[in-house]
């Protein structure tokens, strides 16, 4: 199947600084990749849809200064936490949507291994 | 918004015996996806249904949509330890792109 990596895989910063987190589809083109953040033994709660050469869409209560998202090619879309806090810790997954066909009840989500954040 | 209930929350069987999660959803979906996640790691793809009272088997997976596109189950016959992990549903509603994961229900296999 498609492959999806992340980088880094884990990540632990102190309180105040920015931590930049890739997600790059490496043997397909992805015009949409998604970020999610999964909280312990909790579902996946979507954060942004991100489609190559736009704005990235957010979802309600998501704070679009401090999740700075940037898809700026086909296979690389970017999440920046700015101004990390210790409530910022988490595992964050971003996904990325592979076209099968012309409409989207035939794509299907490829996941990332995800990042764990620790913010000190 | 809408929402996505996963039933039961844990679930612990033998191995050998059958297991099956209930998916929920407070609107109609367009289509509905599941997604396995074992311990430690990402969610895995394991199918799509878009029709109406859809039924997909996948050995001994069996997944079924409803006749309203507003539930699912995912329903494993003969349970065995790589069974293990948690099992998610998520269901997109009208032409938007985004999926909304269900609660997740998470299955303990003892050998």
């Amino acid at each position: 199947g498609a492959v999806v990596s992340q980088h880094p895989s884990r990540v632990i910063c102190k309180s105040g600084t920015s931590v930049k987190i890739e997600c790059r589809s490496l043997d397909f083109q992805a015009t949409t990749m998604f970020w999610y953040r999964q909280f312990p033994k909790q579902s996946l709660m979507l954060m942004a849809t991100s489609n190559e050469g736009s704005k990235a869409t957010y979802e309600q209560g998501v704070e679009k200064d401090k999740f700075l998202i940037n898809h700026a090619s086909l296979t690389l879309s970017t999440l920046t936490v700015t101004s990390a806090h210790p409530e910022d810790s988490s595992f964050y997954i971003c996904s990325a949507r592979a076209l099968s066909g012309r409409d989207y009840s035939t794509d299907t989500q490829y996941f990332g291994p995800g990042t764990r954040l620790t913010v000190l | 918004g809408q929402q996505v209930m996963q039933i039961p929350q844990y679930q612990h069987v033998q191995e050998g015996e059958d297991f099956t999660t209930y998916c929920n959803s407070s609107t109609t979906l367009s289509n509905i996806q599941w997604y396995k996640q074992r311990p430690g790691g990402h969610p895995v793809f394991l199918i799509q249904l878009v029709k109406s009272g859809e039924v997909k088997k996948q050995k001994r997976l069996t997944f079924q949509f409803g006749e309203a596109k507003k539930n699912s189950s995912l329903h494993i016959t003969a349970t065995q330890t790589t069974d293990v992990g948690t099992y998610f549903c998520a269901g997109r509603s009208g032409g938007y792109q985004k999926v909304t994961f269900g609660t997740g229900t998470k299955l303990q296999v003892i050998p």
